[in-house]
């Protein structure tokens, strides 16, 4: 296992479209967090698991955002009725047990354009 | 008020200076403080994180935290060109695992 894993790495898609992105965790890692990054901005946090369980959800991710970790393993970002607006950087990220947030590792994230 | 700022840059130095990249935050109750570092079109990587006020030294990057100034820093000594890149601050409150983030300062090393 080397890394977090983030599929597609582009994904180009018409307003309106539905889109997901898949996020695979380094394996012994039970935390994983999607943030969302835009040109210029830094990363802007989204959501995140622990295990399976969704703890804690940005107001950023409004009704057409949808994020899960059926088994506590890989993790599902869904984007319905894409929106120009939605167009950014996809980043995920995960941590191990009992380091939190000094334990990220990012993904090289899904780079998302909405036309 | 964003609640952690970064002046945009560029910042620009010649090769072998220090860079001294800047940055505040607004809430108080930020515990942790974390600079990463992310090339052009790639994903952020931890360069180090600092929770107590003074300073922390890693090889040539170090990091000051002035938590009663809200502040923190990160000090690049003997720049290289490979450091040019984005450097992003980011905060942590232990009652959460999220990080938020500055805008970040872009570096320039000039050969």
């Amino acid at each position: 296992d080397t890394g977090v894993s983030q599929d597609p790495r582009h994904k180009i898609t018409k307003r309106g479209q539905n889109v997901t992105f898949r996020c695979d965790p380094i394996s012994e890692h039970n935390r994983l967090y999607w943030y969302r990054q835009t040109l210029g901005q830094g990363p802007e946090f989204l959501t995140y698991f622990q295990n399976e369980a969704q703890l804690e959800k940005s107001r950023l991710l409004s009704d057409r955002f949808s994020a899960e970790r059926p088994k506590g393993s890989f993790s599902t970002l869904e984007i319905q009725r894409t929106e120009q607006g939605d167009s950014a950087m996809y980043l995920c990220a995960s941590s191990p047990p009992a380091q939190g947030a000094f334990g990220y590792t990012f993904g090289s994230g899904t780079r998302l354009t909405v036309v | 008020q964003k609640e952690v700022e970064q002046n945009s840059g560029p910042l620009s130095v010649p090769e072998g200076a220090i860079a001294s990249l800047n940055c505040t935050y607004s809430d108080r109750g930020s515990q942790s403080f974390f600079w990463y570092r992310q090339y052009s079109g790639k994903s952020p990587e931890l360069i180090m994180f600092i929770y107590s006020n003074g300073d922390k030294e890693d090889g040539r990057f170090t990091a000051q935290l002035n938590k009663a100034s809200q502040y923190v820093s990160l000090l690049i000594r003997d720049s290289q060109p490979s450091d040019s890149a984005t450097y992003l601050c980011a905060v942590n409150m232990d009652s959460s695992y999220k990080l938020i983030f500055g805008s970040g300062t872009r570096l320039l090393v000039r050969p």
